[in-house]
């Protein structure tokens, strides 16, 4: 069963500073079926990145996805006011075949 | 635009079944090219994956839940449903439905419904 770890569970940024979230997977990833959610208080989480990498619509180039295999990586280059929310990392194809991460909170310092 | 809606009792007894709808509209829960699925939150806490189903019937459910999880769709209301039976306390949670495309996205989750409080009480 593959477990999806993220790093740090809380992490307090300004905004204007660069934020790095990590993914770990305890076993690979296939074909980098990574996605990456941002869910704010009171809503359904919104998908940001797919593949790994790719941006999903709407989505702002601020946020990036990078990594393979084991280890993901979601970057806010440029924090904005309305990006302090919980970003959940999820993977599809090992069992269970959807797999989400515990979150990170990203709060404001 | 797509647009998912959860509906159901926002109370079930413990030991019953929880039942969940979720209605699709802008869209047909009849094409080949995806998935639907539910996802669940508990209050304060992360997004569990609870099962998927295709238009065909094909499921595919978690296995911390597989015994209590059904997952049917009626293609005719362009709707799917949940049941989960002998519910606990620890079932109250948000009760999501969304729509995955495993090619485009890879398996991603979009969009979501508004979610529903589902809360295990008697």
């Amino acid at each position: 069963e593959i477990v999806l770890t993220q790093s740090p569970g809380t992490l307090s940024l300004s905004p204007g500073e660069r934020a790095t979230l990590s993914c770990r997977a305890s076993q690979s990833v296939s074909s980098s079926y990574l996605a990456w959610y941002q869910q704010k208080p009171g809503q359904a989480p919104r998908l940001l990145i797919y593949g790994a990498s790719s941006r999903a619509t709407g989505i702002p180039d601020r946020f990036s996805g990078s990594g393979s295999g084991t280890d993901f990586t979601l970057t806010i280059s440029r924090l904005e006011p309305e990006d302090f929310a919980v970003y959940y990392c999820q993977q599809y194809g090992s069992s269970p075949l959807w797999t989400f991460g515990q979150g990170t909170k990203l709060e404001i310092k | 635009q797509l647009q998912l809606q959860e509906s159901g009792p926002g109370l079930v007894k413990p030991s019953e079944t929880l039942s969940l709808t979720c209605t699709v509209s802008g869209g047909s829960i009849s094409s080949s090219s995806y998935y639907w699925g539910w996802i669940r939150q508990p209050p304060g806490k992360g997004l569990e994956w609870i099962g998927s189903i295709y238009y065909s019937g094909s499921t595919y459910y978690n296995p911390s839940l597989k015994s209590r999880v059904t997952i049917s769709v009626d293609t005719s209301k362009n709707q799917f449903s949940l049941k989960l039976s002998s519910v606990t306390a620890a079932d109250t949670a948000v009760y999501y439905c969304a729509r995955v495309d495993i090619v485009l996205v890879r398996g991603g989750f979009d969009p979501w419904g508004q979610g529903t409080l589902v809360t295990v009480s008697s």
